[in-house]
């Protein structure tokens, strides 16, 4: 199985701050990479698909990057919505595998 | 709009069954994959299994296969997951996930339900 990596477990934001969590993958991978937000007690929300697209409705302050086995999703300007856990999935490969998560929390 | 619902979480004993049921709407369920990912209390999201938008097709987890089942019913826009032999590790929130592409077998996923959670204890 694909292992995937996230950096940071966590961290800490204000306000406005822009915003990068990294997801490395074990083997290289396709662009076949996604990103969900999942907020506490709800169920993940997704974000970004084919590393780079946004899903209907995302903002724009979203945006993935990325390729091989190295990936990133930056916010700019964080937004009080945007306080929340993400993921990194690849689903280049069965079985698709996350992240451990990052948490983004107020600073 | 899509919406999923799932139903058919509870308590069980070790080593016995339950099946859950997700009901869909809002999009042509007949086009579409469906999974389901599961998520153990204060941990990371495990996907499960799928099944291929006509149920000819399914793959399933490694620590699912032989134990669990996916299946649907198109008549009814619904997608279960049978799940036999519980073993205190299945104890999570599991959620029907619908996936992004007509007749595709993706593995990722677009749209999640609010989740049912299964509790594995004696």
């Amino acid at each position: 199985d694909i292992q995937m990596t996230q950096s940071p477990s966590s961290l800490s934001a204000s306000v406005g701050d822009r915003v990068t969590i990294t997801c490395r993958a074990s083997q290289v991978i396709s662009n076949s990479l996604a990103w969900f937000q999942q907020r506490a007690g709800k169920a993940p929300k997704f974000l970004i698909y084919a590393t780079s697209s946004l899903h209907s409705g995302v903002p724009s302050r979203f945006s993935g990057s990325g390729s091989g086995t190295d990936f990133t999703l930056t916010i700019t300007t964080l937004q009080p919505e945007d306080f929340a856990t993400y993921y990194c999935q690849q689903y280049d490969s069965y079985p698709p595998t996350f992240g451990q998560g990052t948490k983004v929390e107020i600073k | 709009q899509v919406q999923l619902v799932e139903s058919g979480g509870g308590v069980v004993q070790p080593g016995r069954s339950l099946r859950l049921s997700c009901a869909a709407s809002g999009f042509t369920f007949s086009a579409y994959g469906m999974h389901w990912v599961r998520q153990a209390p204060g941990r990371g999201l495990e996907w499960v299994a799928i099944i291929s938008y006509d149920g000819s097709n399914s793959l399933y987890a490694d620590s699912v296969k032989g134990r669990f089942t996916i299946s649907r019913d198109n008549s009814k826009s619904a997608v279960y997951l049978q799940m036999n032999s519980l073993r205190a590790e299945d104890t999570a929130v599991y959620y029907c996930v619908k996936v992004p592409f007509m007749r595709s077998t993706t593995g990722t996923g677009d749209f999640w339900g609010q989740g049912t959670l299964v509790t594995v204890s004696s």
